[in-house]
């Protein structure tokens, strides 16, 4: 059972544009929220995070959204450039625990 | 200061076979998970140490065992081997739940 879902599987975006990948739970215990990027043939790198208090948050051209009610959370990327292409992942977890990850979303910037 | 460093990097095994995967974490971190992430998926959880206790395990069979040791650094070993466990072994420390996790180790059983 998926505890975290994610959307799209894949998506193309030109050089500029807004990237926005999109996530679902349904344990409301969770209370950390991360994305990873992760390169091929490399570990996923945490590039932000946020914790259910807070609704945005932003780091560079990196933006979480947060809706507590709904149980989603997304990420924006605002101007995208080629060395953004790589698969992005969500993920959830509580207390420290584990992380449990969405299937992960291929992102293509074009030039 | 160094990152999560895993060893080796990649690794062919034969069906059967007996290997041992192993982690050093981030200076500091005393806990240290193993994900496994088959290609197309996302990380799944196998195990997590915290001051060398086992945490939880992940839906793994019994052939997957793990531990750590007073340093801190930990050792994931996976016993009989199926084709099925080709795949990208990762290792992550973490401090205050952000997890920062390793290049992997990329085993290929045939």
């Amino acid at each position: 059972q998926q505890q975290v879902k994610q959307s799209p599987q894949s998506l193309i975006v030109q050089k500029g544009g807004i990237s926005i990948i999109n996530c679902a739970y349904e344990n409301t215990a969770f209370d950390y929220f991360p994305w990873y990027q992760q390169f091929p043939g490399k570990g996923p790198a945490l590039l932000i995070a946020i914790r259910p208090d807070v609704s945005e948050k932003k780091e560079g051209r990196f933006t979480i959204s947060f809706n507590k009610s709904a149980k989603q959370f997304s990420l924006h990327i605002m101007d995208s450039q080629p060395g953004d292409s790589a698969t992005y992942f969500c993920a959830a977890s509580m207390d420290d625990y584990k992380l449990s990850f969405g299937a992960g979303t291929t992102v293509t910037v074009r030039a | 200061d160094a990152g999560v460093t895993q060893s080796p990097t990649h690794l062919i095994k034969t069906r059967g076979q007996h290997v041992t995967l192993r982690c050093s974490p981030i200076s500091g971190h005393k806990s240290v998970s193993w994900y496994q992430q088959v290609l197309g998926q996302g990380p799944q959880f196998i195990f997590q140490y915290y001051e060398k206790e086992e945490r939880g395990r992940g839906n793994f069979p019994d052939r997957f065992s793990a531990r750590q040791f007073p340093n801190y650094s930990s050792e994931l070993n996976v016993n009989a081997l199926l084709l099925g466990d080709s795949a990208l072994y990762l290792c992550a420390s973490s401090l205050r739940q952000e997890a920062f996790f390793g290049q992997g180790t990329r085993l290929t059983v045939v």
